[in-house]
Parts: C-alpha cells; structure tokens; sequence
C-alpha cells in the first residue's frame, strides 16, 4: 500500500535554532517528492520538489533531501525564525496510476 | 493576485441541509481538486477533474458531488448534511492532472455541520 509517513507529529524549538522533519514513504513507482507548508488557516505552499535523480534541493534556509534507495527525504530548517511556525507536509506522487499521496504532517512551533 | 478563491471563508450548517462550497482559479489550470482535512487524518481527496467536462473519485467521495462546467470554477455540493462532515476544505488547481506539477491551493472553507 502506498503510503507517506512523517515524524515528528509536531515539533518545538528556539528561534534561532535548526531542525529536520523526516518523511519515509513506500510509494512505488516514485514519480517525485514535495514538501508543502501550511500556515494556520491558510492553504499548503509548495516549499521543494525532487525527482528520482535529485538528492538535494534548497529553497532559503529550507533544504530537501531525498534518499531514492531507503526511501526517506528530510526537510533541513536552518536558523529558524518565528515565521516557519507552521505544517510541513510531505507529499509523493505515484508513477503509474498518478496517484498523489500525502502525509500527515509535521506541526512546528517556533519559540522566540 | 493570481490563484484560488473559495467560498464562503466559513459556514455552520444544518444537518440535513444542502451546501454548496464554491472554487474559483485564475490560473487556467487543467486540473483541479477538492480536498477534506481533518485532525490527524490529514488532506483526503474527494473529487477531482483533470479538464473541463470530467470529473472522478477521490478517497473519500461519499456524500459529495462536484461539476466541472468550464476551466475556472469547481464547486462541491454536499447533498445533505451530516456532522461527520464537519472539516475544513481546500479546493486546490495544477497544471496538469497527476503529481507532475505543483498543487496550488485555496484558503479554505470552515464547515461545522450541527
């Protein structure tokens, strides 16, 4: 069964401090990763995208990583700032039948 | 600005009642998609239509129905009522049908179902 797991359930660190989200999914075929956030009460924002050949992918302080052969990509936070309290939601998409998997979420609380 | 317009922002409704979430996208996105979120479960899909004039199943389809008359608008019309459909829904738009091209999503529509 094609699913998408993440850890933690949710998360508390510093300002200042840096952090990594893990997802592990079982999807196959793989077609490519994402990560998405979700600020309270908004829509998810597509963050990164990596394909099968990717293994690393940045955007600011965030940084993806994508492990094809074990399955697992990480999201790196860097310097976290008050602003990246919010979901981080891990999403995978099949190769074959298109399907779109979704994870359940990480919640990151950022204390000043 | 483009992108996704949904309303109403909230709703509380009647059990029994109908009511018709609207979505708009200015994006002329091929596909778009209707999603529930629940505490803990996570985004489940409903419906979806890959272009105007079709639409399918998603996950969790029961109680929903949704029409694709043109590329712009996908409303979701819940027949009757019932509190377990109580969430918060997201109708979401990408340039393609599958998970080729990014989703991009609406603010949502805050539901509670009495």
């Amino acid at each position: 069964k094609n699913q998408v797991e993440q850890s933690p359930q949710s998360l508390i660190i510093l300002e200042g401090k840096n952090c990594t989200l893990q997802c592990n999914y079982t999807v196959s075929p793989f077609s490519n990763l994402r990560w998405y956030k979700q600020d309270t009460g908004r829509g998810p924002v597509s963050l990164t995208i990596m394909t099968f050949s990717e293994n690393t992918k940045s955007n600011g302080r965030y940084t993806a990583t994508l492990d094809a052969d074990t399955k697992q990509s990480s999201l790196h936070i860097t310097a976290s700032q008050l602003s990246d309290s919010a979901s981080y939601i891990c999403v995978v998409s099949e190769g074959r039948d298109d399907k779109i998997i979704f994870g359940k979420g990480t919640r990151l609380h950022i204390l000043p | 600005i483009a992108g996704i317009t949904q309303a109403p922002t909230s709703q509380i409704l009647a059990a029994g009642r109908r009511m018709t979430l609207r979505c708009t996208q200015d994006m002329r996105h091929n596909a778009m998609y209707w999603y529930r979120q629940d505490l803990g479960l996570g985004l489940r899909l409903i419906h979806y239509s890959n272009t105007a004039g079709t639409t399918g199943k998603g996950e969790v389809p029961d109680g929903y129905s949704v029409s694709r008359a043109n590329t712009d608008d996908f409303p979701l019309t819940l027949a009757s009522a019932v509190p377990s459909q109580t969430s918060v829904y997201f109708c979401a738009s990408s340039v393609q049908g599958g998970g080729n091209s990014p989703l991009h999503f609406g603010n949502g529509t805050r539901l509670t179902v009495t």
